[in-house]
């Protein structure tokens, strides 16, 4: 099946500064890359994704960058604010598998320091 | 739309115990997934159902779990007998068939097994 890792584990960044997440997968049949943003005492939620027939996607201050021929995909959010703090999972879908069965990689804890 | 409902949100039982956890997904959508998230282990995908029908279950640790989705708003998952190892959140998500693969995670919940 697919593998996903994320790096880093933690990531702590000064008000203001960017903040960049990386994701590495290992299915080269995967088209599909969202990131989940999990709030304390919440469930993850959607904030943007990717397909693999782009190569970059922006909302405001986040954006999504894909390497499709290196395989993995980068979460940037620029201008970071203390409520960008929490937990950021990215994710991929395999080509052809029915709806469903997104892998996760492991989280990154982001805190922004006011 | 109250987004995916989950009950309990808070459940402490002791080994041994049975244990059912429910979930109500959003009117209308066809896909409901049953995840869990430790620190280990991070998000694993358990189940997922579609059309009420159990599609992929091969997340599902062992035979002490079990789940149902007996029509299109309730689902459960059942653990018996419980053990101090199945501690963890566990998410129900669900999603609608269409180019949006967006999967709405409810609030989650926590299970402690003492």
């Amino acid at each position: 099946g697919e593998n996903v890792e994320q790096h880093p584990s933690t990531l702590s960044v000064q008000e203001g500064d960017s903040a960049v997440i990386k994701c590495t997968y290992s299915d080269s049949a995967s088209n599909y890359f969202p990131w989940y943003k999990q709030e304390l005492g919440k469930g993850p939620q959607l904030i943007i994704d990717i397909r693999s027939n782009v190569g970059e996607k922006k909302d405001q201050r986040i954006a999504v960058t894909l390497n499709k021929t290196a395989k993995h995909f980068s979460l940037h959010i620029t201008e970071t604010q203390p409520e960008d703090s929490a937990v950021y999972f990215c994710a991929a879908r395999r080509r052809g598998s029915t709806l469903g069965r997104l892998y996760f990689g492991r989280g990154t804890q982001l805190t922004v320091w006011p | 739309d109250a987004g995916v409902i989950q009950s309990p949100r808070h459940e402490v039982t002791e080994m041994g115990q049975e244990v059912t956890l429910r979930c109500k997904p959003i009117s209308g959508h066809d896909y409901l997934f049953w995840y869990r998230q430790t620190m280990m282990r991070g998000l694993e995908l358990l189940i997922y159902f579609n059309n009420n029908v159990p599609i992929d279950d091969s997340g599902m640790p062992e035979d002490r779990f079990s789940a149902k989705m007996p029509n299109a708003s309730f689902s459960t998952l059942k653990i018996q007998p419980s053990e101090p190892r199945d501690s963890a959140v566990y998410f129900c998500a669900s999603s609608f068939h269409s180019s949006s693969y967006e999967q709405y995670f409810g609030p989650g919940t926590r299970l402690t097994v003492t």
